[in-house]
């Protein structure tokens, strides 16, 4: 029952380092996402994947860039990483159709200096 | 656009004590509502979820009702117990964006 999968679970880089942040998950699911989550916003959508071979912006997309390397697979990358950057990033993904409820992942958090 | 807003915490209680954290929604069609919870250090987890208006969603004792002619969908839960202390976060998609609100702090003592 692996679900969704990410790795690393922690990191520290230094500013203007590159990272990339890998998510798996298990479920046949079409729909992938990337969140951000900072103390007292919730959580907001930095970019999805609605289906294999598409990729659209979400409401924090900027400093970010993403593949959707397969059905399973979705990843994250900061080019050149910033303080503001520091985070928890979750991963989650859904089944085909629209209102579909998420699966989450267990986050990686993020700490630039 | 769509948005949620969800009661501000922190909010303590003593075990046994009920629970509600009000949530109302702000959307252009017919959303679907859920409640998600976060135990510390872990992802969110999907608690229940409302389709439709006057569905009931339920799960683990906690229940909230869609209700479309208040925008509202409270969360409710009769005796909490300690293990029930989790960040809780209202949620609503329209499609295949989620649109959070910033989430409840929870804590109950024994």
């Amino acid at each position: 029952n692996a679900g969704v999968t990410q790795t690393p679970k922690f990191q520290v880089l230094k500013t203007g380092q590159s990272m990339t942040l890998q998510c798996a998950q298990d479920m046949n699911h079409n729909s992938m996402y990337w969140y951000r989550q900072d103390p007292g916003m919730g959580l907001r959508l930095i970019y999805y994947s609605a289906s294999e071979g598409t990729t659209d912006k979400g409401e924090v997309p900027n400093g970010y860039n993403v593949s959707r390397l397969n059905k399973r697979e979705f990843s994250l990358r900061l080019e050149s990483a910033a303080p503001s950057q520091t985070s928890v990033y979750f991963c989650a993904s859904s089944s085909q159709g629209r209102n579909q409820p998420q699966h989450f992942g267990d986050g990686t958090r993020l700490s630039i200096l | 656009g769509d948005s949620v807003t969800q009661m501000e915490g922190p909010v303590t209680l003593s075990e046994e004590a009920f629970l509600t954290i009000n949530c109302t929604y702000t959307a252009t069609g017919y959303p679907s509502l859920f409640w998600y919870v976060q135990y510390p250090g872990e992802g969110l987890q999907l608690l229940l979820k409302a389709t439709k208006a006057d569905d009931k969603g339920s799960n683990k004792g906690f229940e909230a009702t869609y209700r479309k002619e208040t925008t509202s969908f409270h969360l409710e839960k009769g005796s909490v117990q300690v293990s029930d202390s989790a960040v809780y976060f209202c949620a609503l998609t329209e499609g295949y964006k989620l649109s959070f609100g910033a989430g409840t702090t929870v804590t109950v003592r024994a």
